[in-house]
């Protein structure tokens, strides 16, 4: 079975400054991954995935993540954070054999402070 | 985008009565859905796939007599949590699947049991 470790549970940053929130997987198969957002009382936003191909991807928003299969991870990263970034962030792993189920890791909380 | 929503958002019962959320996808038919429970400040761990036409796969652990699944249609799927109580109470979210790795999450509904 995969699992999902988001080593950080808090992350507190100040506007302008970089993020990286750090992702770690374990499975046995080629895994897809994803990153997803939410804000609070809401659902979950999807921000970036890699399924193949460049394992540098990126969203709309600033942010990037890259797949590194020898370090099993998935850490995303934001040069310079916004307020309106405070939000949850959570990694996903999907496994192909086992169909879209994802597994999410912990979540990490970002607080963009003024 | 794709958009998937639940109804209701809030709910407050009594315990021992029947709670039903339903899930929609909007704009785009869903062959497959999937119902999360999120407890405050942890992730979502999957409670069961929902198929359209067929009974739903439930995770183990996950009380299949208790959380009822319904899909009956390509474009709603509803959970029914029977004879709820205190710790039942958590925020349900459910997604749907558009295409392959392609999941579209609802807003949640916060289930409150006194």
């Amino acid at each position: 079975a995969q699992s999902v470790t988001q080593l950080d549970s808090q992350v507190p940053v100040f506007e302008e400054a970089p993020v990286e929130l750090r992702c770690n997987y374990s499975s046995s198969v080629s895994v897809y991954l994803f990153w997803y957002v939410q804000y609070p009382n809401q659902g979950l936003q999807l921000l970036l995935k890699y399924l193949s191909g460049s394992t540098l991807v990126k969203s709309i928003n600033g942010f990037e993540a890259e797949f590194n299969k020898s370090q099993t991870s998935f850490h995303l990263r934001k040069p310079s954070v916004h307020i309106s970034d405070t939000a949850e962030y959570f990694c996903a792993v999907s496994v192909g054999a086992a169909g879209n189920k994802l597994t999410f890791g912990g979540g990490t909380r970002v607080l963009v402070k003024p | 985008g794709a958009v998937v929503s639940q109804h209701p958002s809030r709910v407050i019962c009594k315990s021992g009565t029947s709670v039903k959320i339903e899930c929609r996808s909007l704009d785009f038919q869903a062959t497959t859905m999937f119902w999360y429970r999120q407890f405050p400040k942890q992730s979502l761990m999957l409670m069961a796939t929902s198929n359209e036409g067929s009974k739903a796969t439930y995770e183990q652990g996950v009380e299949k007599d208790k959380f009822l699944i319904n899909h009956a249609s390509l474009t709603l799927s509803t959970l029914t949590v029977t004879s709820a109580h205190p710790e039942d109470s958590s925020f349900y979210i459910c997604s749907a699947q558009s295409g392959p790795y392609e999941q579209y999450f609802g807003p949640g509904t916060r289930l409150t049991v006194t």
